[in-house]
């Protein structure tokens, strides 16, 4: 069965430093993989998504950027964090295809202090 | 105009009320409807899948397509305090991305 790992739960950082979130797919291969981030009382904004290795496209023009080293790993970035970047940061994959429900991990809580 | 409207709630509902969750949408070119269950601080789950119109139904739950009217539905039968969470829908065009465009979500809470 597939299974989806997203580390870690809980973040505290000061602005202005690094970040590096990481997600993990098992079970399948060639997985189209999401970064999605909600904020408090708010949607699901899609800031990155991969269809394939070395393939990212963004959403959102920001301060994050994100990487996909190996076919089913999925990396979130952020060289300096600001403020607004606090959020729950949500990893997602799906069957490469049309019309493919999401499976998410559990997510990262972020808050930058 | 967002391209999925949801009603955020909260909704406040009793012990075994049947519950109705709606959305509406402006791109008719959506073909795929999901609805999403999180609860809190967790990621969502997915609940019910549809394509194109139609209803569909899963124990308790039935969610209803209307493409003509723009609008999707999610009822929950005989609801229970199990059920109090935040229910987002989504949808997608047929595209190899897999792209979903979510609602802003509408938390329920079922009181017993």
């Amino acid at each position: 069965s597939q299974t989806i790992h997203q580390w870690p739960a809980t973040l505290v950082q000061p602005v202005g430093s690094p970040l590096s979130l990481e997600c993990t797919v098992e079970g399948t291969s060639n997985p189209n993989l999401y970064w999605y981030r909600q904020a408090a009382g708010r949607g699901l904004q899609l800031l990155f998504y991969s269809v394939g290795i070395g393939q990212i496209s963004s959403e959102v023009p920001q301060n994050l950027s994100a990487s996909r080293p190996q076919d089913r790993q999925f990396i979130l970035s952020s060289k300096k964090l600001l403020l607004s970047d606090s959020g729950f940061y949500l990893c997602a994959w799906s069957v490469t295809g049309a019309g493919g429900g999401y499976t998410f991990g559990s997510g990262t809580r972020l808050t930058v202090v | 105009q967002k391209e999925v409207e949801q009603d955020p709630g909260p909704l406040s509902v009793p012990e075994g009320a049947i519950v109705s969750l709606n959305c509406t949408y402006s791109n008719s070119a959506f073909q795929y409807f999901m609805w999403y269950r999180q609860y809190s601080r967790k990621g969502p789950e997915l609940l019910m899948y549809t394509y194109s119109s139609g209803n569909k139904e899963d124990g308790r739950f039935t969610a209803q397509v209307d493409k003509s009217s723009k609008y999707i539905s999610l009822f929950i039968r005989d609801s229970q305090p199990s059920d109090s969470a935040t229910y987002l829908c989504a949808m997608s065009l047929p595209s190899n991305t897999g792209k979903l465009i979510f609602g802003q979500g509408t938390t329920l809470q079922v009181k017993p």
